[in-house]
């Protein structure tokens, strides 16, 4: 069975450090993972995605993951956080057992980024 | 462009009006999904439609009704809603229904039912 864990559902950075919100899922076949940002009122923007390729992804806005096959984990990662940053991000798994119900989605981590 | 339009952004309606979401997609999708998404909640799924066929309902009362009039057009008819159903809608479209498929999520349409 599917799912996903998102380890932090809050967590508070101050401007120009590090950003880690963390992943673990859990899949019986070879996983597609997302990670998708909700900005205040609005709608889901895809941040990066990891289907089998290169585990190292780099996404929009400086954000990168790495899919850990060990760990099952995909960690998000930016090195410099903006104000710009803060935002719901939701960690997403689907793989080809499925089916048409494509996404599982964790909980959400709220970022919040101090000046 | 991966570009998902949905309106209108806002809509309020009365327990005994009948209304429309609508949601459109220029990207050759063939799968376009219906999700409701309460405060503080991720986004659950409604309906999939694949090739413009129902292709899952998600057990979604019947005061909600789904349609697909082409490949690039979703709808949702609302009628005799209940508070509780007062959420942000989101429509989404993917190339193809299933992994490793990406879903492309629209700005969503934000309902309140007074």
């Amino acid at each position: 069975a599917q799912s996903v864990t998102q380890l932090d559902s809050h967590v508070s950075v101050s401007e120009g450090t590090p950003v880690l919100l963390r992943c673990n899922y859990s899949s019986s076949y070879s996983p597609s993972l997302f990670w998708y940002v909700q900005h205040p009122n609005k709608g889901l923007q895809l941040l990066l995605k990891y289907t089998s390729a290169a585990t190292l992804v780099k996404g929009i806005n400086g954000f990168e993951a790495e899919f850990k096959k060990s760990e099952t984990s995909f960690h998000l990662t930016k090195p410099s956080a903006h104000m710009s940053d803060a935002a719901e991000y939701f960690c997403v798994v689907s793989d080809r057992q499925t089916g048409a119900n494509n996404l599982f989605f964790g909980t959400g981590t709220r970022l919040t980024v101090i000046p | 462009d991966t570009e998902v339009t949905q309106t209108p952004k806002h809509l309020v309606m009365g327990m005994t009006n009948k209304k429309s979401l609508k949601c459109e997609q220029h990207m050759g999708h063939r799968a376009m999904y219906w999700y409701k998404q309460k405060a503080k909640k991720p986004p659950e799924l409604m309906f999939v439609y694949s090739y413009e066929k129902l292709s899952i309902n998600e057990s979604v009362p019947s005061r909600f009704s789904p349609e697909c009039p082409n490949s690039s057009l979703l709808n949702l008819h609302l009628h005799a809603l209940q508070p509780e159903d007062s959420a942000l809608y989101l429509c989404a479209s993917s190339q193809y229904v299933g992994a490793p498929n990406t879903i492309y999520f629209g700005e969503g349409s934000w309902l309140t039912v007074v």
